[in-house]
């Protein structure tokens, strides 16, 4: 099946400064979605982005579908940003989405 | 979108016993889907219920263990049962609305 992974595994930022996630993937996607997972454990969708840039916000993302990666931006990160990023995928038939291991992003005031 | 309430939000239980979460989302939808998420890991999907059919279950996971209802079209139900340690996890349910998938808030589920 296909696989998904993250990097960096683990982030450490100064409230301020910005941040890039990484997503890669092992075969072509029609769906890729970011989620934030807050420190108590609630998943909010951030993008929904199979290719191209989109942005919301001090977030951004793009997905390049061609070289099987996505990326997440963050902006002059708060400490509201704090969390874990997954990044999840639609498997190849149409059905379960496969989720990458997440970053843990810690912004420190 | 789609709201997704679930509940209990946490429960401790005694190894040995059950405990059943409930999901309810605020529009129909035909298909729901459990994780579980281990402490410190990703989320492993458990199983996709649909309404009026036996739930369809991922590898690792059987229906004695992990039973589930989907009465209608907007609830559904996982129990967890025989409950040992390993079972500690967050428990939440999903639903895809349009191209987007969405999560309700979780049950943070400890056995002792």
């Amino acid at each position: 099946g296909i696989q998904v992974e993250q990097s960096p595994p683990d982030l450490i930022l100064q409230e301020g400064a910005n941040s890039t996630l990484r997503c890669n993937f092992s075969d072509s996607v029609n769906n890729l979605q970011w989620f934030h997972q807050n420190p108590w454990g609630q998943l909010i969708n951030l993008f929904y982005i199979p290719s191209g840039t989109k942005q919301n916000g001090r977030l951004s993302a793009t997905t390049v579908a061609t070289e099987r990666y996505s990326l997440l931006y963050i902006s002059s990160s708060q400490t509201t940003d704090s969390g874990v990023y997954f990044c999840a995928v639609l498997d190849n038939y149409g059905q379960n989405f496969v989720f990458g291991p997440g970053t843990r992003l810690s912004v420190l005031p | 979108s789609a709201v997704i309430s679930q509940k209990p939000s946490r429960d401790i239980c005694q190894r040995g016993t059950s405990l059943t979460i409930q999901c309810q989302v605020d529009s129909q939808v035909t298909m729901m889907f459990w994780y579980r998420q281990q402490p410190g890991q990703s989320l492993t999907l458990i199983a996709t219920a649909n309404q009026g059919s036996e739930a369809t279950y991922e590898s690792g996971f059987v229906i004695d263990k992990f039973p589930i209802s989907r009465p209608n079209l907007t609830f559904s139900t996982l129990t967890v049962s025989n409950m040992s340690p390993e079972d500690s996890s967050i428990y939440l349910c999903s639903v895809t609305s349009g191209t987007r998938k969405y999560f309700g808030p979780g049950t943070r589920l400890t056995v002792t």
